[in-house]
């Protein structure tokens, strides 16, 4: 059974439109809720979320997690084609690093 | 600025080679990590290390063994490469307390065994 869970799994959108990508996980040591970005390369840290309800923003993206409800999104608004990847959620908690879900594919097109 | 190296970007190799991956960090991070990523699986954690000389099982240790002589590398290794051991691996490291569950990763080892 899966940790962390994402949908969806992948997502064709127009440059411009307004993305949810959704991330549910078990409450079992759960110590915090991470989203990545990984274009062709490394993944890139965007958010660290540890407590229900306070929105964090980084430009045209934002994060927020329900601890109560386990799950967080991350929206992504005007989007841009510079914003295909794939998006990576991970949970922290327990001894051993953080739990990836499978990851939500976003296609970007012009 | 945060760096994390991986020695390859692509390595080819034949089945039942021994298979080193290294990795590389330069921000005197305790943690380190390695994991596997397959299309349709995401990244899976395969070893990973909280000190020198130190080493804990990830979710899937089995034909793998890591080695960390030195707080900044850790390796990887393949001790008889098989065909389902083709993946890409991602080296990541992390600060100790709490900042050890943001990870910064390397640009990855495409690793393909024929």
């Amino acid at each position: 059974e899966d940790k962390v869970v994402q949908s969806p799994l992948s997502l064709v959108v127009h440059e411009g439109d307004t993305v949810t990508l959704n991330c549910s996980y078990e409450v079992t040591n759960f110590r915090s809720l991470l989203w990545y970005k990984q274009e062709k390369k490394a993944p890139t840290f965007l958010f660290m979320l540890t407590s229900s309800g306070i929105e964090k923003k980084s430009g045209r993206l934002s994060s927020i997690l329900d601890k109560k409800e386990l799950f967080s999104i991350l929206n992504i608004t005007a989007t841009q084609t510079g914003d295909s990847a794939i998006y990576l959620c991970a949970r922290g908690g327990g001894a051993d690093g953080l739990t990836f879900g499978k990851g939500t594919h976003l296609i970007i097109q012009p | 600025d945060v760096k994390v190296t991986q020695s390859s970007r692509y390595l080819v190799k034949r089945t039942g080679e021994k298979v080193f991956l290294e990795c590389v960090q330069d921000m005197d991070h305790e943690n380190m990590f390695w994991y596997r990523q397959d299309p349709g699986l995401g990244l899976r954690l395969i070893y990973f290390s909280y000190d020198v000389k130190m080493k804990e099982k990830g979710d899937i240790p089995e034909g793998y063994s890591v080695s960390r002589e030195k707080k900044e590398r850790f390796s990887l290794i393949l001790e008889s490469a098989s065909t389902n051991q083709t993946s890409m691996y991602l080296c990541a490291s992390s600060a100790p307390g709490t900042g050890r569950e943001k990870l910064f990763f390397g640009s990855g080892t495409q690793l393909s065994v024929l």
